[in-house]
């Protein structure tokens, strides 16, 4: 079974861009999650995506914005890059949601703004 | 707000022996709690995982305890190897009304020498 998959995996922009991360879920798995990794805040909590629809949020600007398609491969959107934004951003996914199953997570994209 | 602390940062022990990862958290009422490795470069890679009601969970050398009263959980490694070298990661699950999610602990990096 294929695991979770991020693409690009490596992105590289200037302050004021906007970026577009991909993420396909192992198949079946209806609920998607985005997480921001950094060495000073490490791992935090963007969206949860199940069924097309946004179900939980974490604390990060509307900058971060996200959605999911009918065949639950997701996508996160960064407007407006600022430097704050380099990180490894993580997809995760689950039968149902991060309730009460493991979490499969894809190797992430580094995303590093110049 | 949910805290999730874990003692100590680094660890490096010899092949063989037997260890324990601390993971503290502030708010007793998570719905569960998971244990992650995360190796370097990739994503993360769940090992256990223990829902409210349970006391704990075993899985080939790994064993997890957890102990909402005290606000504490512990991943014991039995007979450690060196391909058990990575950073180790636990997750609380809270929830606020409807919404879900985990939060993060910042790690424990594991070194096992050979």
């Amino acid at each position: 079974k294929a695991g979770v998959t991020q693409t690009p995996r490596y992105l590289i922009k200037t302050r004021g861009q906007q970026v577009t991360l991909s993420c396909s879920p192992i198949s079946g798995h209806r609920s998607v999650s985005w997480y921001q990794q950094t060495p000073g805040q490490g791992l935090q909590f963007l969206f949860e995506y199940f069924s097309e629809t946004q179900r939980n949020k974490g604390n990060f600007p509307g900058r971060f914005s996200g959605r999911q398609f009918s065949n639950s491969r997701s996508e996160m959107n960064v407007s407006t890059l600022e430097l704050g934004d380099s990180a490894l951003y993580l997809c995760a996914s689950s039968l149902e949601g991060i309730s009460n199953q493991p979490q499969h997570f894809g190797d992430g994209t580094r995303l590093s703004i110049l | 707000k949910q805290e999730v602390t874990q003692i100590p940062a680094a660890l490096s022990v010899p092949e063989g022996e037997n260890l324990v990862l601390n993971c503290s958290f502030t708010d007793s009422a998570i719905y569960n709690l998971q244990w992650f490795r995360q190796d370097p470069g990739k994503g993360l890679t769940s090992l256990l995982l223990i829902q409210s009601s349970q006391r704990e969970q075993t899985s080939g050398r790994l064993n997890a305890s957890l102990d909402k009263s005290s606000g504490r959980s512990t991943l014991y490694i039995a007979a450690s190897q060196p391909g058990d070298s990575a950073t180790y990661l636990c997750a609380g699950g809270i929830s606020s009304g409807s919404a879900r999610q985990l939060t993060f602990g910042s790690g424990t990096q594991l070194t096992v020498l050979p």
